[in-house]
């Protein structure tokens, strides 16, 4: 079963512009990971956020939790062409330490 | 270091014909996971290992998959007969037991049913 939804389905932007993509999910979570991948590729980590963190870093990226709306953000700044690629949520269940997977976002950065 | 390495990287067969996946994950990671990926969709879990142990397969049909990780390292998904709704990409991941974090994949195996 897939928990976290990925919205949108899919976002074309012009490179150098900011992308923000959001993850939804409906139970008790203990972190919630996002990541990349790239066509015919497997997936790459790109960042954790634990249920107790509001906010992290790393790099051009920006995550967001709210654990009160059961939500969460991914924001990639100053995009390039280089950050075309499916962006997956996945979060790890609190109860029995599952990891399940949202559908992903398919973001392409024109040039 | 060396990444999660899978083999075959693609393979077309005819229905009802066996196919095997093979995988060797980071040295030292004892969890060992097989994803199925249809394409557009995220991945959907069909086993994971502990060590030489499965302790999810829950998701895996296991009137036609099997899976074995012997001495807890490498491990072989394998499909008998495959059916057409078996395309898709076969990702194996591994990490670490006590992490709850990060998740190394390999390439992943495509598999195309004709």
């Amino acid at each position: 079963s897939q928990q976290g939804e990925e919205d949108p389905q899919a976002l074309s932007i012009q490179e150098g512009e900011n992308a923000t993509m959001n993850c939804s999910y409906k139970t008790s979570i203990n972190n919630l990971q996002w990541y990349r991948q790239n066509s015919g590729r497997g997936l790459v980590h790109l960042i954790l956020i634990r249920s107790n963190e509001r906010e992290k870093h790393s790099g051009r990226l920006r995550v967001t939790l709210d654990t009160s709306k059961k939500s969460s953000s991914l924001l990639i700044t100053a995009s390039r062409a280089a950050d075309t690629a499916s962006y997956f949520c996945a979060t790890l269940m609190d109860s029995n330490y599952q990891l399940i997977w949202g559908a992903g976002t398919k973001l392409i950065i024109k040039p | 270091e060396a990444g999660v390495v899978q083999s075959p990287r693609y393979k077309i067969i005819e229905k009802k014909q066996p196919v095997a996946f093979w995988c060797n994950p980071i040295s030292g990671h004892n969890t060992l996971y097989w994803y199925r990926q249809n394409l557009g969709q995220g991945p959907e879990l069909l086993i994971r290992y502990e060590n030489e142990e499965a302790v999810d397969d829950s998701q895996l049909p296991k009137d036609r998959f099997s899976a074995e990780r012997l001495k807890g390292v490498d491990s072989t998904l394998k499909i008998q007969p495959a059916e057409l709704g078996d395309s898709a990409v076969y990702l194996c991941a591994s990490s670490l037991l006590e992490n709850t974090g990060e998740l190394f994949f390999g390439e992943g195996s495509r598999l195309t049913v004709l």
